[in-house]
């Protein structure tokens, strides 16, 4: 079974610095879905990359993936209070670029001081 | 309001005592999924469905049952709780849209089985 790896498992930092999360598959990702979650709370869904070397944005946020690496970074820039929660990428098992069957790594927990 | 809803949001039970959270979304999604979610192990998936009366397992379907006799619902049934079912779960739906899904998650059902 596919494993997802993030990286750091918690991040601090000063709100205005910029950050960025890494996800690192042990299978070809045909699909990377980043969400994020407040504690205790739903999944909110950022982002969904699916080609290699795709990147997108989405105010402050920016994901990327590289394939060839088996990996997907988030990056926020001038990181904000609102931005901290827990973030959570999750792959396509099924190689169909759909979001039904996901596995999920153990997420990286964001607090970002005023 | 586009939205998952479930049912009830807290339960604290007893091991053996059936239980059923419930799920509810107001978008006519076709597929639904159950997930937990645990400290260190991130979300799995529980069971899912493509469709009315259409169920398949996901990763982690033992100890759990579903159903699907409405397109709107997709119960989750304890027949048995045990305590190692104590978890946080999430019910989603989704639609897709050209390549890709759009998964939506429920606010979660935190559930302790003494």
């Amino acid at each position: 079974s596919q494993e997802l790896e993030q990286s750091p498992q918690s991040l601090i930092v000063q709100e205005g610095k910029n950050l960025t999360i890494n996800c690192t598959s042990s299978k070809t990702l045909y699909g990377l879905y980043w969400y994020k979650q407040k504690y205790g709370e739903g999944l909110i869904f950022l982002m969904m990359l699916q080609k290699g070397g795709e990147e997108k944005s989405h105010e402050k946020i920016t994901a990327k993936l590289d394939e060839k690496k088996q990996q997907s970074s988030l990056h926020i820039t001038a990181s904000q209070p609102s931005h901290a929660g827990i973030y959570l990428c999750g792959a396509d098992r099924t190689f169909s670029g759909s979001a039904r069957q996901l596995t999920f790594g153990s997420g990286t927990q964001l607090t970002v001081l005023p | 309001e586009a939205q998952v809803t479930q049912n009830p949001r807290y339960l604290i039970t007893v091991t053996g005592k059936k239980l059923t959270v419930t799920c509810s979304q107001n978008m006519n999604h076709e597929y639904m999924s159950w997930y937990r979610q645990d400290p260190g192990l991130g979300l799995r998936q529980i069971y899912y469905s493509m469709n009315v009366e259409v169920t398949d397992k996901g990763d982690v379907p033992e100890g759990y049952k579903v159903s699907r006799k409405e397109k709107r619902n997709f119960p989750l049934i304890l027949e048995s709780p045990s305590p190692n079912q104590t978890s946080l779960y999430f019910c989603a739906s989704s639609f897709r849209q050209g390549y890709t899904d759009t998964q939506y998650f429920g606010p979660g059902t935190r559930l302790t089985v003494l």
